[in-house]
């Protein structure tokens, strides 16, 4: 049973649009949320991260909304670069334990 | 700045054969782990160790070991290996709440 899932699974946007990739999540004591980045033929890197006594979390570019009461969260990338294009998991952890990977969203941004 | 190393980055081998990969973290983390992902670019955890101590195993083939000598290094052994595992193979070191990736070893069996 897949406990964080992401949505869509690919995801085309033109250069400057701004990109949001949806995750959502079933085990209420997760509470800690960070989204990494992966590029073809790399490990995924941290890119941002979340907590759940917050509602948002901006990183230049990137921004995380949080709504704990729906268990779902969404990355916003603005101004999207073709430097962008990747893979982007949502993840989901709770007090330290394991992280429990979501499904990925593929992002291709188009110049 | 690397600080995950894995190598081979790639290995091409038939059935039935052994492998072994390697990883070496110069982060100083105590936690490492190892993961497994498919064509699909699922990610699923194999194994964690804490110190030398086995302390995940997300009920993998028994075909597959880890192996550690140091907290610095971790490596995988396939004994026996099937065409189902092929994949790419993932070690990572956490500090606190943050995993820190290899870039991979990409494994290919025929």
């Amino acid at each position: 049973q897949q406990q964080v899932r992401q949505s869509p699974q690919s995801l085309t946007v033109w250069e400057g649009e701004t990109a949001i990739l949806n995750c959502s999540y079933e085990d209420s004591t997760f509470n800690y949320f960070p989204w990494y980045q992966q590029f073809p033929g790399e490990g995924p890197a941290l890119l941002i991260s979340i907590r759940s006594v917050s509602d948002k979390k901006e990183d230049g570019r990137f921004t995380i909304f949080f709504n704990k009461r729906e268990k779902k969260l969404s990355l916003h990338i603005t101004d999207s670069q073709p430097g962008d294009s990747a893979t982007y998991f949502c993840a989901a952890s709770a007090m330290g334990y394991k992280l429990t990977f979501g499904t990925g969203t593929s992002l291709l941004v188009d110049p | 700045e690397t600080a995950v190393f894995q190598t081979p980055n790639y290995h091409v081998t038939q059935v039935g054969n052994e492998v072994s990969f390697n990883c070496k973290q110069t982060l100083g983390h105590d936690t490492m782990y190892w993961y497994k992902q498919d064509s699909k670019k699922l990610l699923k955890i194999m194994f964690s160790y804490n110190n030398k101590q086995l302390i995940v195993n997300e009920t993998v083939p028994r075909r597959f070991s880890p192996q550690s000598s140091d907290k610095a290094h971790l490596n995988l052994r396939i004994k026996s290996v099937e065409p189902e595992d092929s994949a790419v193979y993932l070690c990572a070191s956490t500090s606190q709440d943050t995993q820190y990736f290899g870039p991979g070893t990409r494994l290919l069996v025929l």
